[in-house]
Parts: structure tokens; C-alpha cells; sequence
């Protein structure tokens, strides 16, 4: 198993600001991902941050909007840029050891933006 | 392209009882089947894992159950407990992209 980290678990943010969430990692992971779960909705997936290049990012998410880095195997950042109101959401980090294996998911970034 | 689709939206029952969940997917081509447990303000928690040649995966008083053939999947809960209360997500996961499809989830309230 993975134990999963995020900071902040929560925040209240102005529009038009940014913020980083960041998740780390007890051991090496092969795969890190990034999902958004808006009130009442399933888990949509964001992004694959790639270690060492650039992330994949999913249908209707642009990197100019969800930035993301992963300078190794145990650490990502997500940051929101230019919030609005509609990007309130929770904020999920995940991995797995290899594709197709069992996912972990850390404990979540609530996010506010008023 | 691949859905996932999850019965009842919302279930209330007492302590004590059971219940089953149900999933719908369409996934292509099929990986494997997991169910979920999110607790309030927590990540998702994997229940169980079934690969197509798995039909029954049980993990304590959670029982899951695959039909390949209808593409449907249950979740049964025996002898419910106040801490079962959460959402049960069902996701599917496509065996080309590895990327996993989530259901919505059924939201279940165990009452004392």
C-alpha cells in the first residue's frame, strides 16, 4: 500500500488567485494522477503527471489553467490558476505502483473559491 | 465510450441489516472492476479488485460480485454497521489506457 499526503487539506481563496496543492508520497510510485470530484459528482480525471516531462492532461483541461510538476517518484503539485468561483471543488491526488494495479488516493484538497 | 452507471443514488438503512449496491459499466476493452468506500471529507479506499475470470471477491462483511457477461456488478454489505455510512463508488477500468472510469457513487446512511 501507499500512504498519501496533501497540503492543504483545505482553503478559502479569492477569484483570480492561484494555488498549489501538493502531495507526497511514502515510496516510489510509477504513476501519479490528479482528479477533481465537483459536489455530488464522480471523480474526474485531470491529469497523468509524468515524471521528468510534461504532464498528459485529459479532454477539457489545459496546462495554462492546472500546471503540474513532479520533479520525482514520490512528489506532484497541482495548482489552480486564475480561480473562479466554478473551480470550488475537491482536489485528489492518486497513484499506483503500475498501471492497471490497485489505487491509492490521498485524503483530498478542499477548495473554496468565493 | 466507457460509463459507469450506479444504483440506488442514495440508500437509508437501519444498523444491523444488509443491503447491495448496484453497477452498471461499459467499459472497453475491460480491465478490471473496483468498488470504493469515500468517507466524508476522505480519498476514496479500495474494497475489491475482479479481473473478467472473477466472479465473487469478499473483503470482511463486503462482497462483490461480477457478471461479465451483463456487465453488471454488486456490492453486498452484511450485518451493516453505523461506520458503513459513505459512498460506494464502482470504476471501471479499460484495459488499454489503464485510465479508470467512476461511477457517481451511491451514498449510504446507516441509521442506529
Amino acid at each position: 500500500s501507499a500512504v498519501i499526503s496533501q497540503k492543504p487539506s483545505r482553503d478559502i481563496c479569492q477569484r483570480g488567485t492561484s494555488l498549489t496543492i501538493q502531495c507526497q508520497v511514502d515510496s516510489q510510485v510509477t504513476m501519479m494522477f490528479w482528479y477533481r470530484q465537483q459536489p455530488g459528482q464522480s471523480l474526474t480525471l485531470i491529469a497523468t503527471a509524468n515524471q521528468g516531462s510534461e504532464a498528459t492532461y485529459e479532454s477539457g483541461f489545459v496546462i495554462d489553467k492546472f500546471p503540474i510538476s513532479r520533479p520525482n517518484l514520490t512528489f506532484s503539485t497541482l495548482t489552480v490558476s486564475n480561480m473562479s468561483p466554478e473551480d470550488s471543488s475537491i482536489y485528489l491526488c492518486s497513484v499506483e505502483a503500475l498501471a492497471g494495479e490497485e489505487q491509492f488516493f490521498g485524503p483530498g484538497t478542499r477548495l473554496t473559491v468565493l | 465510450k466507457n460509463q459507469v452507471e450506479q444504483s440506488p443514488q442514495s440508500l437509508i438503512i437501519l444498523e444491523g441489516k444488509n443491503c447491495t449496491l448496484q453497477c452498471n459499466y461499459t467499459v472497453s476493452p475491460f480491465s478490471n472492476l473496483r468498488w470504493y468506500k469515500q468517507d466524508t471529507g476522505r480519498g476514496p479506499v479500495s474494497l475489491t479488485i475482479m479481473t473478467f475470470s472473477e466472479n465473487t471477491k469478499s473483503n470482511g462483511r463486503y462482497t462483490a460480485t461480477l457478471d461479465a457477461d451483463t456487465k453488471q456488478s454488486s456490492l453486498h454489505i452484511t450485518a451493516s454497521q453505523l461506520s458503513d455510512s459513505a459512498s460506494y463508488i464502482c470504476v471501471g477500468t479499460s484495459g488499454g489506457s489503464y485510465i479508470p472510469t467512476f461511477g457517481r457513487g451511491t451514498s449510504l446512511i446507516v441509521h442506529p
